[in-house]
């Protein structure tokens, strides 16, 4: 069955500037997370949903926000973009969160984003 | 603050010879810690975990020891390919996170050379 799907696969975009990432979980999937990934600070955990509700978030500013759909889907959006959001965004699904220690995460192979 | 270190950003081993990959962590309310293999353009893939009720979890040529005391744990991969090649990192969660909230470690670059 198809891994999971992120859309675009790279961006680029000026500072001010928003940016909205997609991200479509392996079928069956209800749970999506994202992940930032930069080379000093590996990968750090953005936010959690499931069922079209936040769970968890980390320690992000309020201009990163997500949201995820009704067929599971999720969009995360970040506003005013500055060049620290530079990163590789990573979202990964699993069937649903609190199932177990065993759950495992799939990520998909993430948006490139550039800041200029 | 850094949760989960992995203070070795890169490590070169022999084919054929064991690698060694490093991870300590802080929290001591972390207690199921996960290993996670990146290629580049790829997202991460899942190696190995071990519960904090055990000390050592193998499988196949992959095996994680776990060391609670000193907060410690390590990834050993024996023997070493070519194709073990990429970008090696630790995780860790705790009972009241799930597994999809992850603290993650800064990576291991891996290189087996020939």
């Amino acid at each position: 069955k198809a891994g999971v799907t992120q859309t675009p696969r790279y961006l680029i975009k000026t500072r001010g500037q928003q940016v909205t990432l997609s991200c479509s979980p392996i079928s069956g999937h209800r749970s999506v997370s994202w992940y930032q990934q930069t080379p000093g600070q590996g990968l750090q955990f953005l936010f959690e949903y499931f069922s079209e509700t936040q769970r968890n978030k980390g320690n992000f500013p309020g201009r990163f926000s997500g949201r995820q759909f009704s067929n599971s889907r999720s969009e995360m959006n970040v506003s005013t973009l500055e060049l620290g959001d530079s990163a590789l965004y990573l979202c990964a699904s699993s069937f649903a969160p609190g199932t177990g220690l065993d759950e495992k995460l799939f990520f998909g192979s993430g948006t490139q984003l550039s800041v200029l | 603050d850094q949760q989960v270190k992995q203070n070795s950003p890169s490590l070169s081993v022999q084919e054929g010879r064991i690698s060694i990959l490093n991870c300590d962590y802080t929290n001591s309310m972390f207690d199921y810690f996960l290993w996670y293999k990146k290629y580049p353009a790829e997202g991460p893939t899942f190696l190995i975990s071990i519960s904090s009720i055990k000390d050592k979890n193998e499988d196949g040529r992959f095996t994680v020891f776990l060391n609670k005391s000193a907060k410690h744990l390590s990834l050993h991969i024996v023997p070493s390919q070519p194709g073990d090649s990429a970008v090696y990192f630790c995780a860790a969660t705790g009972l009241t996170g799930t597994a999809s909230k992850l603290t993650f470690g800064t990576g291991t670059r891996l290189q087996v050379t020939l």
